[in-house]
């Protein structure tokens, strides 16, 4: 079965460094999107991208944040100068065309900001 | 604001206890609706998904789902539970005006042999 994947699954930063974490969406899909989760909390939009461009974004996803298709295979997420508070885990999701089609997630990336 | 409410934080049963995890959200138009396992260490996985039609939705490994409009509410329900069935188990909601998808905090489930 086509999977979502992510990488890296870990990784451990500095506060105030740059972060980009990548995705594959699978591969007829045409809708992606962010999602994360702080440790114990839920798991909260980010941002959806559609025909190379934002689509819809939550107001997490502030002026730190940018989201790229870089070569229409990968989706990445650009966290510019990363914060304590944006320790959690990233998922990435796509769907095909069609309100209905389920989003299927990736393993996510755990992303610890020190 | 919309918003996804799941009932229990954890829930710990023993093998063969049937299940019912709580699910309600608060939005009043078209909703498409959904739950997602996360087995420990793995990713979020489909279980089963409600667009419209017959509101009791059967999944996969046993599981079923019942959408009450009136309520609100889309429970899950497992008569059987085995100790495979350790993990945490998210309700999500897609109303049907937005692409993206709102979910719930999650409900923990344990399983003990």
């Amino acid at each position: 079965e086509p999977e979502v994947t992510q990488t890296p699954s870990h990784q451990v930063t500095q506060m105030g460094q740059e972060v980009i974490l990548r995705c594959v969406p699978i591969s007829n899909h045409l809708y992606f999107y962010w999602y994360r989760q702080i440790l114990g909390q839920k798991v909260e939009f980010l941002v959806s991208f559609y025909n190379n461009e934002i689509s819809e974004k939550s107001e997490i996803f502030d002026d730190q944040f940018s989201v790229e298709r870089p070569d229409g295979s990968n989706f990445t997420l650009k966290i510019r100068s990363t914060k304590l508070e944006d320790s959690a885990m990233y998922f990435c999701a796509s769907r095909q065309y069609g309100s209905g089609n389920t989003i299927y997630f990736g393993e996510g990336s755990w992303l610890t900001v020190v | 604001a919309q918003s996804v409410s799941q009932h229990n934080h954890h829930v710990i049963l023993s093998e063969a206890a049937s299940l019912e995890l709580g699910c309600n959200y608060s939005y009043g138009g078209t909703v498409n609706l959904f739950w997602y396992v996360q087995y420990p260490g793995q990713h979020l996985q489909l279980l089963l998904k409600y667009f419209s039609g017959d509101p009791l939705v059967k999944g996969i490994k046993g599981f079923e789902a019942e959408f009450i409009k009136s309520k609100f509410s889309f429970n899950l329900r497992k008569p059987s539970v085995q100790w495979s069935d350790t993990a945490e188990y998210f309700c999500a909601v897609k109303p049907g005006s937005q692409g993206n998808l709102i979910f719930g905090k999650g409900t923990k489930l344990s399983v003990k042999p």
